[in-house]
Protein backbone atom coordinates (compact mmCIF):
# COMPACT_ATOMS: atom_id res chain seq x y z
CA UNK A 1 0.00 0.00 0.00
CA UNK A 2 0.73 3.57 -0.65
CA UNK A 3 2.33 5.39 2.07
CA UNK A 4 3.66 9.15 2.85
CA UNK A 5 5.74 9.93 6.00
CA UNK A 6 7.00 13.98 6.41
CA UNK A 7 9.40 13.94 8.76
CA UNK A 8 8.79 16.91 11.06
CA UNK A 9 5.21 18.32 12.39
CA UNK A 10 6.61 21.74 12.75
CA UNK A 11 9.52 23.54 11.14
CA UNK A 12 10.30 26.91 12.28
CA UNK A 13 12.74 29.62 10.01
CA UNK A 14 13.82 32.71 10.01
CA UNK A 15 13.08 35.24 7.24
CA UNK A 16 15.16 35.08 4.05
CA UNK A 17 16.14 31.76 5.18
CA UNK A 18 15.94 28.40 3.29
CA UNK A 19 13.10 26.44 3.93
CA UNK A 20 13.22 22.44 3.53
CA UNK A 21 10.02 20.37 4.04
CA UNK A 22 10.41 16.91 3.91
CA UNK A 23 9.01 14.36 2.58
CA UNK A 24 9.72 10.35 1.76
CA UNK A 25 6.96 7.66 -0.18
CA UNK A 26 6.30 4.45 -0.20
CA UNK A 27 5.17 2.91 -3.59
CA UNK A 28 5.36 -0.09 -5.28
CA UNK A 29 4.27 1.14 -9.03
CA UNK A 30 5.99 4.81 -10.02
CA UNK A 31 3.69 7.21 -7.81
CA UNK A 32 2.67 10.52 -8.51
CA UNK A 33 3.23 13.37 -6.40
CA UNK A 34 1.83 16.57 -4.86
CA UNK A 35 2.57 19.59 -2.74
CA UNK A 36 -0.24 21.44 -1.36
CA UNK A 37 -0.43 24.33 1.02
CA UNK A 38 -3.19 24.89 3.37
CA UNK A 39 -3.59 28.57 5.31
CA UNK A 40 -5.73 28.89 8.41
CA UNK A 41 -9.42 28.04 7.43
CA UNK A 42 -8.94 27.31 3.95
CA UNK A 43 -8.90 24.49 1.42
CA UNK A 44 -5.62 22.85 -0.14
CA UNK A 45 -3.99 25.11 -3.03
CA UNK A 46 -1.62 23.05 -5.39
CA UNK A 47 2.10 24.07 -5.09
CA UNK A 48 3.59 21.40 -7.76
CA UNK A 49 3.51 17.93 -9.19
CA UNK A 50 5.51 15.37 -10.01
CA UNK A 51 4.06 12.91 -12.92
CA UNK A 52 7.05 12.43 -15.57
CA UNK A 53 10.08 13.60 -16.76
CA UNK A 54 11.86 15.96 -15.62
CA UNK A 55 12.68 15.10 -11.58
CA UNK A 56 13.06 18.59 -10.54
CA UNK A 57 9.70 20.30 -10.22
CA UNK A 58 8.87 24.30 -9.89
CA UNK A 59 5.65 25.38 -8.42
CA UNK A 60 3.86 28.52 -7.36
CA UNK A 61 5.48 31.36 -5.05
CA UNK A 62 9.04 30.18 -5.41
CA UNK A 63 8.91 26.44 -4.32
CA UNK A 64 10.35 23.36 -6.12
CA UNK A 65 10.59 20.07 -5.30
CA UNK A 66 13.07 17.23 -6.84
CA UNK A 67 11.87 13.45 -7.32
CA UNK A 68 14.45 11.15 -6.19
CA UNK A 69 13.71 7.58 -6.72
CA UNK A 70 16.50 6.08 -5.50
CA UNK A 71 15.53 7.73 -2.04
CA UNK A 72 11.95 7.76 -2.36
CA UNK A 73 12.04 11.48 -1.31
CA UNK A 74 9.98 14.46 -2.21
CA UNK A 75 11.34 17.25 -0.78
CA UNK A 76 10.16 20.81 -0.80
CA UNK A 77 11.96 23.67 -0.64
CA UNK A 78 12.53 27.62 -1.45
CA UNK A 79 15.44 29.70 -1.10
CA UNK A 80 13.74 32.75 0.67
CA UNK A 81 11.47 32.17 3.02
CA UNK A 82 8.78 35.23 3.94
CA UNK A 83 6.27 35.40 6.25
CA UNK A 84 3.84 34.66 4.23
CA UNK A 85 4.96 31.01 3.58
CA UNK A 86 3.69 30.64 6.86
CA UNK A 87 0.40 27.77 6.79
CA UNK A 88 0.91 24.40 6.90
CA UNK A 89 2.16 22.12 3.89
CA UNK A 90 1.23 18.39 3.16
CA UNK A 91 2.58 15.83 0.24
CA UNK A 92 0.71 13.41 -1.38
CA UNK A 93 0.71 10.93 -3.88
CA UNK A 94 -1.85 9.21 -6.23
CA UNK A 95 -1.71 5.53 -7.29
CA UNK A 96 -4.00 5.08 -9.93
CA UNK A 97 -4.15 1.32 -8.37
CA UNK A 98 -5.96 2.43 -6.00
CA UNK A 99 -8.77 4.27 -7.94
CA UNK A 100 -7.51 7.81 -7.50
CA UNK A 101 -7.42 8.59 -4.17
CA UNK A 102 -4.73 11.27 -2.50
CA UNK A 103 -2.68 9.78 0.56
CA UNK A 104 -1.19 12.85 2.57
CA UNK A 105 1.16 12.79 4.85
CA UNK A 106 0.35 14.19 8.21
CA UNK A 107 1.74 17.49 7.56
CA UNK A 108 4.07 19.75 8.27
CA UNK A 109 3.59 23.16 10.04
CA UNK A 110 5.99 26.20 8.90
CA UNK A 111 6.58 29.20 11.12
CA UNK A 112 8.68 31.95 9.48
CA UNK A 113 10.21 34.07 12.12
CA UNK A 114 10.80 38.03 11.61
CA UNK B 1 -13.75 30.45 -13.87
CA UNK B 2 -14.99 29.87 -10.24
CA UNK B 3 -13.01 27.81 -8.17
CA UNK B 4 -15.04 25.16 -6.24
CA UNK B 5 -17.18 25.79 -3.63
CA UNK B 6 -18.59 24.11 -0.44
CA UNK B 7 -21.63 24.46 1.67
CA UNK B 8 -22.59 25.20 4.38
CA UNK B 9 -18.61 26.83 5.39
CA UNK B 10 -19.78 26.17 8.81
CA UNK B 11 -22.67 23.24 10.82
CA UNK B 12 -22.95 22.57 14.22
CA UNK B 13 -25.08 19.20 14.71
CA UNK B 14 -25.49 17.50 17.92
CA UNK B 15 -25.02 13.82 18.19
CA UNK B 16 -27.82 11.14 16.61
CA UNK B 17 -28.66 14.09 13.92
CA UNK B 18 -27.69 14.01 10.00
CA UNK B 19 -26.04 16.30 8.34
CA UNK B 20 -25.90 16.71 4.14
CA UNK B 21 -22.79 18.81 2.96
CA UNK B 22 -23.18 20.13 -0.81
CA UNK B 23 -19.96 20.80 -3.02
CA UNK B 24 -20.14 22.38 -6.47
CA UNK B 25 -16.77 21.81 -8.72
CA UNK B 26 -15.17 23.74 -11.16
CA UNK B 27 -17.51 24.38 -14.28
CA UNK B 28 -16.17 21.24 -16.42
CA UNK B 29 -15.08 19.12 -14.14
CA UNK B 30 -16.83 15.87 -13.59
CA UNK B 31 -14.99 14.46 -11.34
CA UNK B 32 -15.88 15.20 -7.17
CA UNK B 33 -13.65 13.49 -4.26
CA UNK B 34 -14.29 13.96 -0.11
CA UNK B 35 -11.94 13.79 2.35
CA UNK B 36 -12.17 14.39 5.93
CA UNK B 37 -9.51 16.26 7.75
CA UNK B 38 -9.02 16.04 12.13
CA UNK B 39 -6.34 17.10 13.91
CA UNK B 40 -5.62 13.62 14.90
CA UNK B 41 -6.27 11.30 11.63
CA UNK B 42 -5.19 13.62 9.30
CA UNK B 43 -6.37 14.31 5.96
CA UNK B 44 -8.66 11.00 4.84
CA UNK B 45 -10.06 9.79 1.63
CA UNK B 46 -13.77 9.47 1.77
CA UNK B 47 -15.30 8.84 -1.57
CA UNK B 48 -14.85 9.78 -5.01
CA UNK B 49 -17.46 10.36 -7.77
CA UNK B 50 -17.27 10.56 -11.26
CA UNK B 51 -20.46 10.99 -14.20
CA UNK B 52 -22.77 10.24 -10.96
CA UNK B 53 -21.05 6.87 -10.44
CA UNK B 54 -18.84 6.11 -6.81
CA UNK B 55 -15.35 4.87 -8.02
CA UNK B 56 -13.49 4.56 -4.65
CA UNK B 57 -14.47 4.96 -1.10
CA UNK B 58 -12.18 4.99 1.82
CA UNK B 59 -12.42 2.96 5.00
CA UNK B 60 -15.15 4.99 6.84
CA UNK B 61 -18.30 3.35 7.94
CA UNK B 62 -21.82 3.16 6.12
CA UNK B 63 -22.89 6.42 8.12
CA UNK B 64 -20.89 8.25 5.43
CA UNK B 65 -22.27 8.20 2.13
CA UNK B 66 -22.27 10.38 -1.02
CA UNK B 67 -23.89 11.06 -4.44
CA UNK B 68 -23.26 12.77 -7.78
CA UNK B 69 -25.83 14.57 -9.77
CA UNK B 70 -25.82 15.08 -13.51
CA UNK B 71 -24.44 18.31 -13.03
CA UNK B 72 -21.48 17.17 -11.50
CA UNK B 73 -22.49 18.76 -7.90
CA UNK B 74 -21.77 16.07 -5.26
CA UNK B 75 -23.23 15.91 -1.84
CA UNK B 76 -22.50 14.01 1.13
CA UNK B 77 -24.29 12.59 3.92
CA UNK B 78 -23.36 11.46 7.71
CA UNK B 79 -26.22 9.90 9.33
CA UNK B 80 -26.46 9.19 13.13
CA UNK B 81 -23.43 12.03 13.89
CA UNK B 82 -21.25 11.03 16.44
CA UNK B 83 -18.56 13.62 18.21
CA UNK B 84 -15.40 12.24 16.62
CA UNK B 85 -16.95 13.24 13.23
CA UNK B 86 -16.18 16.87 13.85
CA UNK B 87 -14.34 17.64 11.43
CA UNK B 88 -12.99 19.81 8.34
CA UNK B 89 -14.93 18.17 5.23
CA UNK B 90 -12.84 19.04 2.15
CA UNK B 91 -14.42 18.60 -1.44
CA UNK B 92 -12.18 18.29 -4.59
CA UNK B 93 -12.92 18.26 -8.14
CA UNK B 94 -10.74 16.82 -11.17
CA UNK B 95 -11.16 17.28 -15.12
CA UNK B 96 -11.17 13.17 -15.12
CA UNK B 97 -11.29 10.92 -12.28
CA UNK B 98 -7.73 10.97 -10.30
CA UNK B 99 -5.39 8.60 -9.24
CA UNK B 100 -3.44 9.44 -12.07
CA UNK B 101 -1.43 13.30 -13.33
CA UNK B 102 -4.58 14.92 -12.58
CA UNK B 103 -4.53 17.65 -10.23
CA UNK B 104 -7.71 17.51 -7.70
CA UNK B 105 -8.60 21.11 -6.89
CA UNK B 106 -9.90 21.65 -3.11
CA UNK B 107 -12.86 24.02 -1.91
CA UNK B 108 -12.51 26.07 1.22
CA UNK B 109 -14.19 22.63 3.33
CA UNK B 110 -17.57 22.64 5.51
CA UNK B 111 -16.26 22.62 9.11
CA UNK B 112 -18.59 20.39 10.95
CA UNK B 113 -18.64 20.35 14.64
CA UNK B 114 -21.02 17.64 16.63
CA UNK B 115 -21.76 18.71 20.18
Amino acid sequence: AQSVTQLGSHVSVSEGALVLLRCNYSSSVPPYLFWYVQYPNQGLQLLLKYTTGATLVKGINGFEAEFKKSETSFHLTKPSAHMSDAAEYFCAVSDYNQGGKLIFGQGTELSVKP
Amino acid sequence: KAGVTQTPRYLIKTRGQQVTLSCSPISGHRSVSWYQQTPGQGLQFLFEYFSETQRNKGNFPGRFSGRQFSNSRSEMNVSTLELGDSALYLCASSLAPGGGQETQYFGPGTRLLVL
